[in-house]
């Protein structure tokens, strides 16, 4: 299957700094990503859909301002989690779909885990 | 709102048995359903979908049976074994949105 890589695998940061997460299709181009958040022993959230070159889609609840996406190329989307709080640990994973993609044709990110003190 | 729905956070069966998870669904709307596996720290990986004109989809030791009017969907796992031993999502679609609500998730644990 396509591989998908996610940059850092963990980081831990302070109250009140930004923290950028990257996301790369390493052998496909990725016309959508997605990014999604999982809470310990809760399941997958969708927090907001990216197309290249548009701003994102962002689901209910989702703060725009906060969780800023730019997903400049057809290989690379950013997440940055602004004035992150201990609240917004988690786990950061997001999904490509290449260009003829169906639902199905989505490969996930091994996942950030983001840690706030 | 739950939309999808998993009511089993675990299950342990014997090296060689069947596996059954199961997922149910409130929104009679999606029309592509998959399931994932996965291991902690990990993204997760695909294992199998189908749609809702079908149902029944098989490959390899993975099945997947979806009954629409029931709004419930099964992943038969034929013989199991023990580096099955994961979390399985079951994940619904609508249209070609690529977006994906997960069920909560059934731990798997196949026992030698």
């Amino acid at each position: 299957g396509a591989v998908v890589s996610q940059h850092p695998s963990r980081v831990i940061c302070k109250s009140g700094t930004s923290v950028k997460i990257e996301c790369r299709s390493l052998d496909f181009q990725a016309t959508t990503m997605f990014w999604y958040r999982q809470f310990p022993k809760q399941s997958l959230m969708l927090m907001a859909t990216s197309n290249e070159g548009s701003k994102a889609t962002y689901e209910q609840g989702v703060e725009k301002d906060k969780f800023l996406i730019n997903h400049a190329s057809l290989t690379l989307s950013t997440l940055t989690v602004t004035s992150a709080h201990p609240e917004d640990s988690s786990f950061y994973i997001c999904s490509a779909r290449g260009l003829a993609g169906f639902s199905y044709e989505q490969y996930f990110g091994p996942g950030t885990r983001l840690t706030v003190t | 709102d739950q939309q999808v729905k998993q009511n089993s956070p675990s299950l342990s069966v014997q090296e060689g048995r069947i596996s059954i998870l199961n997922c149910d669904y409130t929104n009679s709307m999606f029309d592509y359903f998959l399931w994932y596996k996965k291991y902690p720290a990990e993204g997760p990986t695909f294992l199998i979908s189908i749609s809702s004109i079908k149902d029944k989809n098989e490959d390899g030791r993975f099945t997947v049976f979806l009954n629409k009017s029931a709004k419930h969907l099964s992943l038969h796992i034929v013989p199991s074994q023990p580096g099955d031993s994961a979390v399985y999502f079951c994940a619904a679609s609508r249209g070609n949105t690529g977006k994906l609500i997960f069920g909560q998730g059934t731990t798997l644990q196949v026992k030698p």
